[in-house]
């Protein structure tokens, strides 16, 4: 069965720490995305990558396809970045049928 | 604004009763999704459709049930059936960029069973 895991699932950290979190997956991929989910629920997609990295304001996404990894990083983490972080894969094959999630990772940035 | 509602946002109800979650999107997306959030789990698919009149199970069906007879909604039924229905939902729907599958989510319903 395809899975994805993520750590840590839990990280306490100070404002302007640099902040990385891991995701690990199974072989044969066609995306991955990581999510950002606030406390009232809603989930906003941060990046879908397939290759390579992304960067968009204080947030850097990367992927090493040959060691099935990719990492979320914030730079000069704030409190408004705190949320549940969650990275999901496509599995190649999947066509239209969904993503395979992590557990998500509780992030908590303290002034 | 484009985007995707679930109404409502939270929703209680008795066991042994069935009760249907809304979901619409105005995106002109083609697929839609439905997601189980449990505390300290990931989201796991229960039912999805590419294509109006057309579903598909996902991971956790049992229980469930879904309709697509319009393009814009998906709502989804929790049944009696379900032994364990209280939960977080999330609607999703998608549109392929690029060759790969972007998904949007909506704000999601806290259903809380008594």
């Amino acid at each position: 069965k395809n899975e994805v895991e993520q750590s840590p699932q839990n990280l306490t950290a100070q404002e302007g720490e640099f902040i990385t979190i891991n995701c690990s997956y199974s072989v044969g991929i066609s995306a991955l995305h990581w999510l950002q989910q606030h406390p009232g629920g809603g989930i906003v997609s941060l990046f879908m990558l397939s290759s390579g990295k992304k960067k968009h304001g204080r947030l850097i996404a990367t992927i090493n396809i040959q060691e099935k990894h990719s990492s979320l990083h914030i730079t000069a983490s704030h409190p408004r970045d705190s949320a549940v972080y969650i990275c999901a894969a496509m599995y190649s094959g999947g066509g239209a049928d969904g993503l395979t999630f992590g557990k998500g990772t509780h992030l908590i940035i303290q002034p | 604004d484009g985007g995707i509602t679930q109404s409502p946002k939270y929703l209680f109800r008795k066991e042994g009763q069935n009760v249907t979650l809304s979901c619409e999107q105005n995106l002109n997306h083609d697929a839609m999704y439905w997601y189980r959030q449990d505390p300290g789990q990931g989201l796991r698919l229960i039912y999805y459709s590419q294509i109006v009149n057309d579903f598909q199970k996902g991971d956790i069906a049992e229980g469930y049930s879904v309709s697509r007879e319009k393009k814009e909604s998906f709502p989804l039924t929790v049944t009696s059936a379900q032994k364990n229905p209280t939960a977080f939902y999330l609607c999703a729907s998608s549109k392929w960029v690029a060759g790969y599958n972007e998904q949007f989510f909506g704000p999601g319903t806290r259903l809380t069973v008594l």
